[in-house]
């Protein structure tokens, strides 16, 4: 079945530092990728999504780029602040897809100190 | 942004007892699912209800299980009886059209099965 992989369970960072949150996925055709970000308390809210192979979605900093060759959907962001601490989630909508049923990884806790 | 409220956050009830977990969504917002988080895995589909139907289920959606959503109120999952393995928190959400569109997560409720 549909499957994503987040490699990295916790990451600490300095702020001003460079993240890297990696993502890979398993699912047939083209399904949409999506990044989701769950702040302490609150539900996971969508942070962008890409539908198509090289595209790149980008929100608040924080990018990443669709790639059908390696099945990545790498999250990056140059320079992170204290208020990124967050709980990190790559998911998957198989294509095609009657409804909303979005396939998640497991997160990435991410913690920035100043 | 659109919240979607979840009621209560935690609760905690003994083995074979029935509970309800109770969901406000998005006023104008037609599509809902629940989704299910052991600690420390992924969260899961379980549930996905439009037009007063369940349109789509996935094996986590045992027989004890039931959603609704009578005359526009909350959006409930109810299960009957409850099992050890039911301990999870359980993510409510809702979207305007499935598909393409997004999905607004609650903060979830911690079921606490004892």
């Amino acid at each position: 079945g549909d499957s994503v992989t987040q490699t990295e369970g916790q990451v600490a960072l300095s702020e001003e530092d460079f993240l890297t949150i990696h993502c890979n996925y398993s699912a047939s055709g083209y399904p949409t990728l999506f990044w989701y970000v769950q702040y302490p308390g609150e539900g996971p809210q969508l942070l962008f999504r890409a539908s198509r192979d090289k595209e790149k979605g980008s929100s608040r900093g924080f990018e990443a780029t669709y790639d059908k060759g390696t099945t990545s959907f790498h999250l990056r962001k140059a320079s992170v602040q204290e208020s990124d601490s967050a709980v990190y989630y790559c998911a998957l909508r198989p294509f095609p897809s009657s409804f909303s049923k979005l396939v998640f990884g497991q997160g990435t806790s991410l913690s920035v100190v100043p | 942004g659109p919240k979607v409220l979840q009621i209560p956050s935690h609760q905690i009830i003994d083995m074979g007892q029935m509970v309800t977990l109770n969901c406000d969504p998005v006023s104008n917002h037609l599509y809902f699912y629940w989704y299910k988080q052991i600690l420390g895995q992924q969260m899961e589909f379980l549930v996905n209800f439009y037009n007063g139907k369940v349109m789509e289920k996935s094996k986590l959606f045992k027989d004890q299980f039931s959603v609704e959503r009578p005359d526009g109120s909350y959006f409930t999952l109810k299960i009957q009886p409850t099992a050890l393995e039911d301990s999870a928190v359980y993510f409510c959400a809702s979207s305007t059209t499935h598909s393409q569109n997004t999905l607004y997560f609650g903060a979830g409720t911690r079921l606490s099965v004892l």
